[in-house]
């Protein structure tokens, strides 16, 4: 398959910790990115790679991946941010891209 | 910085063709081995990816929309740009234009424009 897939909704409750997930088959191959997006705004990338943060972004934001799974991470959620999150990845072809459907994150 | 701002037609016809283009500053498109985007929201759903360019200039589309759109780069005026032919009411979407890695860390797009709403009607 060239999707990937995600939960539709979590929450958490404030300053705790949660994870979200991404799953597909290419994620056993390439690495996942994940994205912010608040209502009206654009996206922004909190992280790529091999759990990689641009500049910016506050280290409770953390990734990783498992076979065919790639995990967001976030270590004490804050109110701030309660967000849609994306994780896109190369498909199995390597050169299209694929985007999870979004993970609403409800901070309690 | 890169920062990049897409422009064009908010309102387009059924069957006709939307077109955007992004201004990129900031930096060179040229530059840094990125790749640039387009990715499309439609009102209350999530990203689609719809295709990009490399700086070498090859274009890499997705399947479903690939045989209506066009992404092309014009170095000279630092920008990039989208068409997407024989438009319906599903394309209609805000429409981001962005930028970043395509390499070893993966796809990831590091900057990214406010976004576009292009409308479908007649």
């Amino acid at each position: 398959s060239s999707e990937v897939t995600q939960d539709p909704a979590v929450s958490v409750a404030l300053g705790q910790t949660v994870r979200i997930t991404c799953q597909g088959d290419s994620l056993r191959s390439y690495y996942a990115s994940w994205y912010q997006q608040k209502p009206g705004q654009a996206p922004v990338l909190v992280i790529y790679g091999k759990n990689k943060r641009p500049s910016g972004i506050p280290d409770r934001f953390s990734g990783s991946s498992s076979g065919n799974t790639a995990s967001l991470t976030i270590t004490g959620a804050q109110a701030e941010d309660e967000a849609d999150y994306y994780c896109n990845s190369r498909d199995s072809s390597g050169n299209h891209v694929v985007f999870g459907g979004g993970t609403k994150l409800t901070v309690l | 910085q890169l920062q990049l701002q897409e422009s064009g037609s908010g309102l387009v016809k059924p069957s006709q063709t939307l077109s955007l283009t992004c201004a990129v500053s900031g930096g060179s498109l040229s530059s840094g081995g990125y790749s640039w985007s387009w990715i499309r929201q439609p009102p209350g759903k999530g990203l689609e990816w719809i295709g990009y360019i490399y700086h070498s200039g090859s274009t890499y589309y997705n399947p479903s929309l690939k045989s209506r759109i066009t992404i092309s780069v014009d170095r000279s005026k630092n920008q990039f740009s989208l068409k997407l032919s024989s438009v319906t009411a599903a394309d209609t979407a805000v429409y981001f234009c962005a930028g970043g890695g395509n390499d070893s860390d993966g796809y990831y797009l590091n900057y990214w424009g406010q976004g576009t709403l292009v409308t479908v009607s007649s």
